[in-house]
């Protein structure tokens, strides 16, 4: 079955910077990657998703890149804001299918 | 409109018991999922109901588990005789269905299941 591994685990940023996520996955037939947002006490929210027919996607301050030959995608979060902060997770499915997910990537905002 | 709903929010419950946990999915959503998610994890697909049958079960980790969706809409997962290993997040999500191409799954904010 599909495996997706997330780093880092815990990033910390300075408000107004870049934060970049990263994650791996295993299952050549997946083709789709979204992401999720999830705060304390919430479900996930989706922020973000790409297909594996396009290599990047952006909204607003959020983008997403696909690299179906090495098998991985990051999102970049660019002048970051103290409302960033929550925890991130990847994840990859196979068109109408359970969606895998990583383990999570704790962002904090410094102020 | 109206996201997914689940409820209860928190359920606590004593060793040996059973649960029965709902979801409600957005209205036309004819896609529904359950995930299981322990502390400091990402969710953990656990069973996938398209209409009323269930598509993929693949998730459930033992018969102890069991889901349905008798008219296509609100889900029940049902856990017998619950362990302390039980203990975690439940959560809900729901989506659109389109053939071969996997749409947004929207999540509920899930029921936190502790087993003492």
């Amino acid at each position: 079955g599909e495996n997706v591994e997330q780093h880092p685990s815990t990033l910390s940023v300075q408000e107004g910077d870049s934060a970049v996520i990263k994650c791996t996955y295993s299952d050549s037939a997946s083709n789709y990657f979204p992401w999720y947002k999830q705060e304390l006490g919430k479900g996930p929210q989706l922020i973000i998703d790409i297909r594996s027919n396009v290599g990047e996607k952006k909204d607003q301050r959020i983008a997403v890149t696909l690299n179906k030959t090495a098998k991985h995608f990051s999102l970049h979060i660019t002048e970051t804001q103290p409302e960033d902060s929550a925890v991130y997770f990847c994840a990859a499915s196979e068109g109408n299918e359970k969606l895998t997910f990583g383990t999570g990537t704790r962002l904090t905002i410094i102020p | 409109g109206a996201g997914v709903s689940q409820t209860p929010s928190n359920k606590v419950t004593e060793k040996g018991k059973y649960v029965e946990l709902r979801c409600d999915p957005i209205s036309g959503h004819t896609a529904l999922y359950w995930y299981r998610q322990s502390l400091g994890q990402g969710p953990e697909f656990l069973i996938y109901f398209q209409g009323t049958g269930a598509a993929d079960d693949s998730g459930l980790p033992n018969d102890r588990f069991f889901a349905v969706r008798p008219e296509g809409s609100v889900s029940t997962l049902k856990i017998q005789r619950t362990e302390r290993g039980d203990s975690a997040v439940y959560l809900c999500a729901s989506s659109p269905y389109r053939r071969g191409r996997q749409e947004t799954q929207y999540f509920g904010p899930g029921t936190r299941l502790l087993v003492l």
